[in-house]
């Protein structure tokens, strides 16, 4: 089957820092990826759409300067999360897509 | 916008009962249906996808069902088992678009 990874794991970095998040498809060549983060006890919400290529395509709501997506490869896209604060703490996932969605494994990212 | 909801929000059953989730979905035109399981801290694992075409999908005790036209899925697990405690999530997929419920968390209690 497709495997996503997702690097690092759990991360922890102090406010005004910025923390890069990779997401690569394993075996399999993804032209989309997609971003989402997940707050404590709450469903996934869509971050941005990344395309091979060309500029993400970000949800309305999601600051583009902030979260920043590089979607170098066919396999592999990136998120950085620029001058992180507390509140951008979050659960991080990334999947990508080839005719469905496969899933990483999720970023814990803490900004102290 | 496509909205997904899911119910209940929590279940907590004894080991070895059969139990339903349900998924409705407000907007019918659909690609699919996909079913996951989180566990506390984890990502997410794919548990079955149905397309718009199909009507149910099975694997192993779980079985998942779509009726498009009325917005509804369900995941049936049968005769639960105390690992399958964890929160269920469907997702639906418009395009290249994923919308996500709520989610239910389950607990099956030995």
């Amino acid at each position: 089957g497709a495997v996503v990874s997702q690097h690092p794991s759990w991360v922890i970095c102090k406010s005004g820092t910025s923390v890069k998040i990779e997401c690569r498809s394993l075996d399999f060549q993804a032209t989309t990826m997609f971003w989402y983060r997940q707050f404590p006890k709450q469903s996934l919400m869509l971050m941005a759409t990344s395309n091979e290529g060309s500029k993400a395509t970000y949800e309305q709501g999601v600051e583009k300067d902030k979260f920043l997506i590089n979607h170098a490869s066919l396999t592999l896209s990136t998120l950085t999360v620029t001058s992180a604060h507390p509140e951008d703490s979050s659960f991080y996932i990334c999947s990508a897509a080839k005719y469905e969605q496969y899933f990483g494994p999720g970023t814990r990212l803490t900004v102290t | 916008k496509q909205e997904v909801t899911q119910i209940p929000a929590a279940l907590s059953v004894p080991e070895g009962e059969n139990l339903v989730l349900n998924c409705s979905f407000t907007d019918s035109a659909i690609y699919n249906l996909q079913w996951f399981r989180q566990d506390p801290g984890k990502g997410l694992t794919s548990l079955l996808l149905i397309q718009s075409s199909q009507r149910e999908q099975t694997s192993g005790r779980l079985n998942a069902s779509l009726d498009k036209s009325s917005g509804r899925s369900t995941l049936y697990i049968a005769a639960s088992q105390p690992g399958d405690s964890a929160t269920y999530l469907c997702a639906v997929a418009t395009g290249n678009q994923f919308y996500f419920g709520t989610g239910t968390s389950l607990t099956v209690i030995p």
